[in-house]
């Protein structure tokens, strides 16, 4: 089945650095997005992506949308505090959406 | 508008006994999702409901899963017999559209099977 690989799994960084996180596939996807899980909750929506190299910014958030349509990135610019979570890059060809494992980031003040 | 909830949002059990868990959806909201997310794990589709009919379980792991949404409204997902392969976060999601890809997703009901 469809798979996606992110990276990295996790990531300690101080307040104000800039974080990149990305997700691989073998497989083509015609939809990426980018949810945040704070604890205790679950995933919110931050970027969605719908056409090959396509750049969208939320905020200090910047996603792209792969030009081989096969991968996606996410920054995130001078992090804070409130940034930290589990970070998922989910792709979409037909439902259902294909999630990643997460990248877990910790922001150290 | 009230967001997606979903009921226990923690259960112990021991192996071999049954839970159910209970998503309400976003009013309105036909479309439903069960996805499974096991500790640092991919978070996995289980089934899709439109409204109160099944669309899609090729994800359910086994007949140990049974996922129900009488009325088209809430939606239960029972595990029977539990096995400890079965702890993970349960998650459910809804979003009005079908094949929508903006999901809204509930905060999860965490199952520990001992």
């Amino acid at each position: 089945g469809q798979q996606l690989n992110q990276s990295p799994q996790s990531m300690f960084i101080q307040e104000g650095e800039d974080v990149s996180m990305n997700c691989t596939s073998s497989s083509i996807f015609n939809t990426w997005l980018w949810y945040k899980q704070d604890p205790g909750e679950g995933p919110v929506l931050l970027i969605a992506l719908y056409k090959a190299g396509e750049l969208t910014s939320n905020g200090r958030l910047t996603a792209q949308f792969g030009i081989t349509r096969k991968d996606s990135f996410l920054n995130i610019s001078a992090s804070i505090p409130s940034d930290v979570g589990i970070y998922f890059c989910a792709g979409q060809v037909a439902t259902p959406l294909v999630f990643g494992k997460g990248t877990r980031l910790s922001v150290i003040a | 508008e009230a967001g997606v909830t979903q009921f226990p949002s923690h259960s112990v059990i021991e192996k071999g006994q049954t839970v159910t868990l209970r998503c309400d959806p976003i009013s309105g909201h036909d479309n439903l999702y069960w996805y499974r997310r096991v500790m640092g794990k991919e978070i996995k589709f289980l089934l899709h409901f439109v409204k109160e009919s099944k669309q899609d379980e090729s994800g359910m792991p086994n007949n140990r899963f049974l996922a129900e949404r009488t009325g088209g409204t809430y939606s239960t997902l029972k595990v029977q017999p539990a096995e400890l392969e079965d702890s993970g976060v349960y998650f459910c999601a809804s979003s009005p559209l079908p094949g929508a890809n903006v999901l809204t997703f509930g905060a999860g009901s965490r199952l520990t099977v001992l």
